[in-house]
């Protein structure tokens, strides 16, 4: 079964430096996003991306965070200037070119700002 | 954000037993409803979902309610399984393709 993956799993970073999280899609899906949970929080939406741009982004997705899909098979969240409060499990997830067919989610980056 | 609450943080069941897990919302302009089931380092994945336009759709042993006029969604299991036991995430739509909006999760214990 297609499933979506994530690289690395578990990502440590000091404050400041900036971080690439990578995601490879469901291959024939036509729908990205990026979510994020911090430890005991819900999961919070931060982007969709569509047709190579984003479609929405919600406020946690400030001037530090942007997204790609550099070789259409690719798709990363950077985030540059990390601070602590970046520490989170993200989670990218695609939909397929049918929109409604549900999000298939990543098995998520853990993310550690020191 | 509290467009969308799961009230009970946990659930247990007995094995055999119904599952009820509840999720309430403040808008109306939502029009998808989606569960999704986590375990412990793995993303959610799908259970089952439905449309402002039903007000129930079943998958063998998963059940979706849904009442627009009381803003509530509900998800039954019947029988419950050991593994069942996993966090339990409504999620909620304005348009499909947008967007999910979570609920903080009820993490369901089912002990045979």
């Amino acid at each position: 079964e297609p499933e979506v993956t994530q690289t690395p799993s578990h990502q440590v970073t000091q404050m400041g430096q900036e971080v690439i999280l990578r995601c490879v899609p469901i291959s024939n899906h036509l729908y990205f996003y990026w979510y994020r949970q911090i430890l005991g929080q819900k999961v919070e939406f931060l982007v969709s991306f569509y047709n190579n741009e984003i479609s929405e982004k919600s406020e946690i997705f400030d001037d530090r965070f942007s997204v790609e899909r550099p070789d259409g098979s690719n798709f990363t969240l950077k985030i540059r200037s990390t601070k602590l409060e970046d520490s989170a499990m993200y989670f990218c997830a695609s939909g397929p070119p049918r929109v409604e067919d549900e999000q298939f989610f990543g098995p998520g980056t853990r993310l550690t700002v020191l | 954000d509290q467009q969308v609450k799961q009230n009970s943080p946990s659930l247990s069941v007995q094995e055999g037993r119904i599952s009820i897990l509840n999720c309430d919302y403040t808008n109306s302009m939502f029009d998808y409803f989606l569960w999704y089931k986590k375990y412990p380092a793995e993303g959610p994945t799908f259970l089952i979902s439905i449309s402002s336009i039903k007000d129930k759709n079943e998958d063998g042993r998963f059940t979706v309610f849904l009442n627009k006029s009381a803003k509530h969604l509900s998800l039954h299991i019947v029988p419950s399984q050991p593994g069942d036991s996993a966090v339990y995430f409504c999620a909620l739509q304005y348009n499909q393709g947008g967007k999910l909006i979570f609920g903080q999760g009820t993490e369901l214990s089912v002990k045979p």
